[in-house]
């Protein structure tokens, strides 16, 4: 099925930076969702984005529903260890009931 | 958000066997999905579980390999049948309510097939 690309694939960052990471389609999407993923767990839902524009944070992360509805963006301020994780970006678009799009994911490492 | 348990957490099975994996939910939710997570890749879709009606499928995804069951608005199976080592994978279920965007998991199945 479809992915969205994300970039970058996976970073290493020191304890303290800040973080962005993005999301593209080639599609439009109506909704953009920004999911955490820890070892052995499930996604847990960190931003939900619904209009075009939109800025929303929550904490040190903040995210970016792009103009085009075909982009949105994720930083993270601050760093700290527990940021760990690999986050993934999903879509809904506007023909799909709930049914999302999940993003190729990117791998965050923190060193101290 | 609903609190999601899913049973078992992890499995080793034997190829061509079957193992049915089960989603509850603490609250009746209007949707329920199932994933299908690889090693190292991203999360794709398997299915819609339907309340009182079958499951509607993902292109690459039959019945006759996943069945799933949904008897109620908190309740779903998913069954990996004939497993073979690519179905080696973590199964997920996602549930959201009403016309809601946002979805919300469990914490996975970690499926190993030897």
């Amino acid at each position: 099925g479809q992915q969205l690309n994300q970039s970058p694939q996976s970073m290493f960052i020191q304890e303290g930076e800040d973080v962005s990471m993005n999301c593209t389609s080639s599609s439009i999407f109506n909704t953009w969702l920004w999911y955490k993923q820890d070892p052995g767990e499930g996604p847990v839902l960190l931003i939900a984005l619904y209009k075009a524009g939109e800025l929303t944070s929550n904490g040190r992360l903040t995210a970016q529903f792009g103009i085009t509805r075909k982009d949105s963006f994720l930083n993270i301020s601050a760093s700290i260890p527990s940021d760990v994780g690999i986050y993934f970006c999903a879509g809904r678009d506007t023909g799909t009931a709930s049914k999302l799009t999940f993003g190729t994911g990117t791998r965050l490492q923190v060193t101290l | 958000s609903a609190v999601i348990s899913q049973k078992p957490s992890r499995d080793i099975c034997q190829r061509g066997t079957s193992l049915t994996i089960q989603c509850q939910v603490d609250s009746q939710v209007t949707m329920m999905f199932w994933y299908r997570q690889q090693p190292g890749q991203s999360l794709t879709l398997i299915a819609t579980a339907n309340q009182g009606s079958e499951a509607t499928y993902e292109s690459g995804f039959v019945i006759d390999k996943f069945p799933i069951s949904r008897p109620n608005l908190t309740f779903s199976t998913l069954t990996v049948s004939n497993m073979s080592p690519e179905d080696s994978s973590i199964y997920l279920c996602s549930v959201a309510s009403g016309g809601a965007s946002t979805q919300y998991f469990g914490p996975g199945t970690r499926l190993t097939v030897l």
